[in-house]
Formats: C-alpha cells, sequence, structure tokens
C-alpha cells in the first residue's frame, strides 16, 4: 500500500535550535496537509498546499514557523528558532484530486527542551 | 465557523459491548461527516464516511447516519474487539475531503 512517508519519527532538541520535518505525500497525489496535534489543541491544521503552491498558513505562526514544497514528492515544515511550547506530534497527510480522502503520516514526535 | 464535539473519553468497555462515541457538528451549508481512528503510535485513518443527509457510512462493524436534523453522526458498533481499542476522531469538511475541522478525539480501551 502506497504511505506518506514522515522524517524523523522523532525529534529531541534543545529550545533554540532549527527543526526540520520532512513529508514525502503519495505518488500522485497534489494537496498535502501539515497538522499539529497536542493533548490541550487537539488536531489543528497548520498549513496545506495544492499543486506545491501555498493555499492556507493561518493556522501556522508565521514568525517561526515556515512550510515549503521545493518539488512534488518532498514537503518541509521549519521551525526556527524552537520553544518548548512547540512540543507535540507533527502529521503530514497528502490528497489526490477529485475530492479524495487524506492520508496520514505515522508523524514526527518533537521534543523541544 | 466550523466546529465538532465530540463525547470525552476515555469510553472503557468490555469485549463485545455495544459501542456508541458522540458526535455533532456546527457547520455552513452541508458538510461531509468522517469518522478517523488513531492506533497508538500511528497516523490517523479513515475509518468511515457520509457525505449528504441520511447518509450511512460503514466499515469493519463500525457504523455512523449523518443526521441533518440533530446535526449529529454518532459512532456504533454492535460488539467490540480488543483491538478496536484506539482514539477516534469526528470530522468535517465543507469541501469535499479537503480542510478537515476535527473533534478532540475520543479515547476507546477495550478490555477482555
Amino acid at each position: 500500500d502506497a504511505r506518506v512517508t514522515q522524517t524523523p519519527r522523532d525529534k529531541v532538541t534543545e529550545m533554540g535550535q532549527e527543526v526540520t520535518m520532512r513529508c514525502q505525500p503519495i505518488l500522485g497525489h497534489n494537496t498535502v496537509f501539515w497538522y499539529r496535534q497536542t493533548m490541550k489543541q487537539g488536531l489543528e491544521l497548520l498549513a496545506y498546499f495544492r499543486n506545491r503552491a501555498p493555499l492556507d498558513d493561518s493556522g501556522m505562526p508565521k514568525d517561526r514557523f515556515s512550510a515549503e514544497m521545493p518539488d512534488a514528492t518532498l514537503a518541509t515544515l521549519k521551525i526556527q528558532p524552537s520553544e518548548p511550547r512547540d512540543s507535540a506530534v507533527y502529521f503530514c497527510a497528502s490528497a489526490g484530486s477529485g475530492n479524495q480522502p487524506q492520508h496520514f503520516g505515522d508523524g514526527t514526535r518533537l521534543s523541544i527542551l | 465557523g466550523n466546529s465538532v464535539t465530540q463525547m470525552e473519553g476515555p469510553v472503557t468497555l468490555s469485549e463485545e459491548a455495544f459501542l456508541t462515541i458522540n458526535c455533532t457538528y456546527t457547520a455552513t451549508g452541508y458538510p461531509s461527516l468522517f469518522w478517523y481512528v488513531q492506533y497508538p503510535g500511528e497516523g490517523l485513518q479513515l475509518l468511515l464516511k457520509a457525505t449528504k443527509a441520511d447518509d450511512k457510512g460503514s466499515n469493519k462493524g463500525f457504523e455512523a447516519t449523518y443526521r441533518k436534523e440533530t446535526t449529529s453522526f454518532h459512532l456504533e458498533k454492535g460488539s467490540v474487539q480488543v483491538s478496536d481499542s484506539a482514539v477516534y476522531f469526528c470530522a468535517l469538511s465543507n469541501s469535499g475531503y479537503s480542510t478537515l475541522t476535527f473533534g478532540k478525539g475520543t479515547m476507546l480501551l477495550v478490555s477482555p
């Protein structure tokens, strides 16, 4: 089965460090989503892209977060500088065109000390 | 704006018990409704969906009916198994499958 692949699976780092999370969407999917999951807030949509163009990043703190799609097979989410409150599980999901369901990766578990 | 409200968990059941997880929503227009399941250490998986009023989504013994009059999409299963232990998320979308709005999730724990 085709899967969304996220790396790294786990990341522990100190506050102030740059963090880069990567996502390989399912081949042929043209829409990519980034979510953050915490116990307090649940699942929050951070940003999403269609055909590599950012459509909405209103859920993302602009001062420290950035999301890009350098090519159709890679999406990145960067945090610089990181803060302890960024600790969460970050999920990437992708979907094909024509109202196809979202497929989620297994997430990156981020801990900022 | 859109919102989804789910019953708080955990829901604790014995194997073969009947399951109901309540979900109500607020949305403009006619949203599509979904249930996703998240097993420990994994991402979310689509469990079932319904795209219009009175539709019933079903999969793996789970069912949910889109009730427009009560703005609800309750998840049910007649006989749960230990392997159903997971977190269940209700979600809606106003534009097909894009931009899902999720509830906070309900943890289900099934004991032998």
